[in-house]
């Protein structure tokens, strides 16, 4: 998975708590970014990174904040879990190109009951 | 708004033959589009990438073509094997879109021996 790992890999929580997920890369990437994966949705992107505490919002990003204080840590946080964020999450990391390849991480289970 | 449609029917093959998967999109002018293979509870692989001014990629036993007059692109596994069973996504990204990409929702193969 190219140096990239998210924690925790799976997590049950209940309607409004806050979660934070968080993804770590060994690879020295500047950008960075945060999916979900939902059936018959494919992948839709939360919020992405261009460098530290550089972000902005991607296609699906209500109810969403991120922060990046380092070069290796992106961190999603769901403010106040909704059931609608039940999902697969899933961080990327891209090159120094715009047309570079994505490397994803394992990604994470989120069950919000 | 911008679509990407992929078959959501899985697509059965048997073992040695070529599996042809599509990747429709409307609404949309790529610069690039990138496949990438999905094994369950994993992450996407990237595959392969290619430019809106190429008409073919290869890759072993791989073959993307990109027609941006149909708004269509064809992805081929040739000599197919059950290792070769996944779900296969298709990925667009935009000349000025910073690695931002738009995610079908993906096709299942199925190889048989």
């Amino acid at each position: 998975d190219a140096g990239i790992t998210q924690s925790p890999r799976h997590k049950v929580t209940e309607t409004g708590t806050p979660v934070t997920l968080r993804c770590h890369q060994t690879e020295n990437h500047r950008y960075m970014y945060w999916y979900r994966q939902d059936p018959g949705h494919g992948l839709r992107l939360i919020h992405y990174s261009y460098g530290v505490k550089d972000t902005d919002k991607g296609e699906v990003s209500d109810g969403y904040s991120v922060s990046r204080s380092k070069t290796e840590d992106f961190l999603l946080t769901l403010e106040s879990a909704t059931s609608s964020q039940t999902s697969v999450y899933f961080c990327a990391i891209g090159g120094t190109g715009v047309q570079e390849t994505q490397y994803f991480g394992p990604g994470t289970r989120l069950l919000v009951l | 708004s911008q679509k990407i449609e992929q078959n959501s029917e899985a697509l059965n093959i048997q073992e040695g033959k070529t599996a042809t998967l599509t990747c429709n999109y409307t609404n949309y002018s790529p610069a690039y589009l990138q496949w990438y293979r999905q094994d369950p509870g994993r992450g996407p692989v990237f595959l392969l990438l290619i430019r809106e001014n190429e008409k073919e990629k290869r890759k072993e036993r791989l073959k993307v073509t990109f027609d941006t007059t149909l708004k269509q692109s064809l992805f081929h596994i040739t000599a197919s094997q059950p290792a070769d069973s996944a779900t296969y996504l298709c990925a667009l990204g935009g000349a000025d879109s910073w690695g931002k990409l738009q995610f079908g929702a993906g096709t299942q193969v199925v190889v048989t021996p």
